[in-house]
């Protein structure tokens, strides 16, 4: 692995359906971030971690969970896929120090049906 | 509200140059950010701005107006490959990025 890595890259969901999103970093980043990209939107914050053990709620939370069991792994789950959650989702990573960029995984790109 | 605002999308011919603006109103500010986003796949960092004036990198630079919450992405000598989203992203007070919905630049021949 070199740098952060989701999966799966590309998945077709029923609705109502539970379904977890993977993400993995071996840059020992303390930040990890998961956002979701739809057209004419911005980035929106779904959930983040500052550190191993936290979790926070972004703008978008609402239908999604996480945990951050450790350093590495940060995983998204939808509990019930209903179709407003058809969207491009990217997780990325940072030391979070001041002037650190964010590390983006390649995405998942979710169709719930 | 936190906002960022782009141009939805801005068009340019190859070998010249462009300049994409960026206005911001955040809780607090730590440093400006800009991404490169091909059709497809994900963002990959820029350049950053914590202190006013202009950051010269190769072909790319950016330039920070704290007092104007303004920055602009200003791009040299235009190249085909250059064809992408440019997104702006602020850290705000919290730590956290907020995101611009992205200027989509077109290069045409």
């Amino acid at each position: 692995i070199a740098g952060i890595t989701q999966a799966p890259t590309s998945q077709i969901l029923a609705a109502g359906r539970r379904m977890t999103l993977r993400c993995t970093q071996d840059m020992r980043h303390n930040a990890m971030y998961w956002y979701r990209q739809d057209l004419g939107l911005g980035l929106r914050l779904i959930h983040y971690s500052n550190t191993a053990g936290t979790t926070g709620k972004g703008e978008v939370p609402d239908g999604y969970s996480v945990s951050r069991a450790n350093t590495d792994d940060f995983p998204l789950t939808l509990a019930s896929a209903v179709p407003s959650q058809t969207s491009v989702y990217f997780c990325a990573s940072s030391d979070q120090a001041e002037n650190t960029e964010a590390f983006f995984g390649q995405g998942t790109r979710l169709t719930v049906v | 509200g936190q906002n960022i605002d782009q141009p939805t999308e801005m068009t340019a011919t190859e070998g010249a140059i462009v300049q994409i603006n960026c206005t911001y109103q955040t809780s607090g500010f730590n440093g400006l950010f800009w991404y490169q986003q091909h059709a497809g796949e994900a963002p990959t960092f820029l350049s950053y701005n914590v202190l006013d004036g202009l950051e010269e990198k190769g072909r790319f630079s950016s330039f920070l107006s704290r007092s104007k919450g303004y920055s602009y992405l200003l791009l040299k000598e235009l190249q085909m490959k250059d064809s992408a989203s440019y997104l702006c992203a602020v850290r705000d007070s919290n730590y956290q990025l907020i995101w611009g919905a992205g200027t989509k630049l077109i290069i045409k021949p």
